[in-house]
């Protein structure tokens, strides 16, 4: 079946520092990708979707400058937390939609800064 | 918008007994509902879904009920297994590809 992989699972960095989580299809092609963050005890809130060969669109309320997202190719998003700081920590999630319909969920990547 | 909450209601139940987790939903033109399961440090596993144009659908183990009138999501586990203790959110979708999430619910399975 259809498999999104993310990458890394998880990463600890240290406060300033920027992070990129990777987000591929394994097996078809998704002109959209979605990232959610998720925080303890809570259920997955929706940061921007990602397309590919333009802007992402973001949520209110998530800096776009802070949270920056690349879809360079059908097959791969990338987020980067640019000067990431404690309250950052969360669970980030990828999403990618087989044919508009099937979603499939990465395994997610904790990121934890010190 | 999105529903978060700080504590995650919880349903526990026995080994071999059905649960039945509840998800009132917000948008009344969301057309397509999902159940997912989340794992502790996982991202969310889909489990069944459901389209508004029906109110009962059947999978292994598990069925969807909805009720549009009250805009309300049930999930149904038969016989429920350690292995189905996770957390599981329903999710609504409608003329987006936009996937808005539920509170979750814990099951918990004691033997």
């Amino acid at each position: 079946g259809a498999v999104v992989s993310q990458h890394p699972s998880w990463v600890i960095c240290k406060s300033g520092t920027s992070v990129k989580i990777e987000c591929r299809s394994l097996d078809f092609q998704a002109t959209t990708m979605f990232w959610y963050r998720q925080f303890p005890k809570q259920s997955l809130m929706l940061m921007a979707t990602s397309n590919e060969g333009s802007k992402a669109t973001y949520e209110q309320g998530v800096e776009k400058d802070k949270f920056l997202i690349n879809h360079a190719s059908l097959t791969l998003s990338t987020l980067t937390v640019t000067s990431a700081h404690p309250e950052d920590s969360s669970f980030y999630i990828c999403r990618a939609d087989r044919d508009h319909t099937e979603a499939f969920f990465g395994q997610g990547t904790r990121l934890t800064v010190v | 918008g999105e529903s978060v909450g700080l504590h995650l209601p919880t349903l526990s139940v026995q080994e071999g007994d059905n649960s039945i987790i509840n998800c009132a939903y917000s948008n009344s033109a969301s057309d397509y509902f999902i159940w997912y399961k989340q794992e502790s440090g996982k991202g969310p596993q889909f489990i069944i879904d459901i389209r508004s144009n029906m109110d009962k659908r059947q999978g292994q183990r598990v069925t969807v009920l909805l009720n549009k009138t009250v805009k309300h999501l049930s999930l149904q586990i038969a016989a429920t297994q350690p292995g189905d203790s996770a957390v599981y959110f329903c999710a609504e979708r409608g003329n987006t590809d936009k996937l808005i999430f539920g509170t979750g619910t814990r099951l918990q399975v004691f033997p």
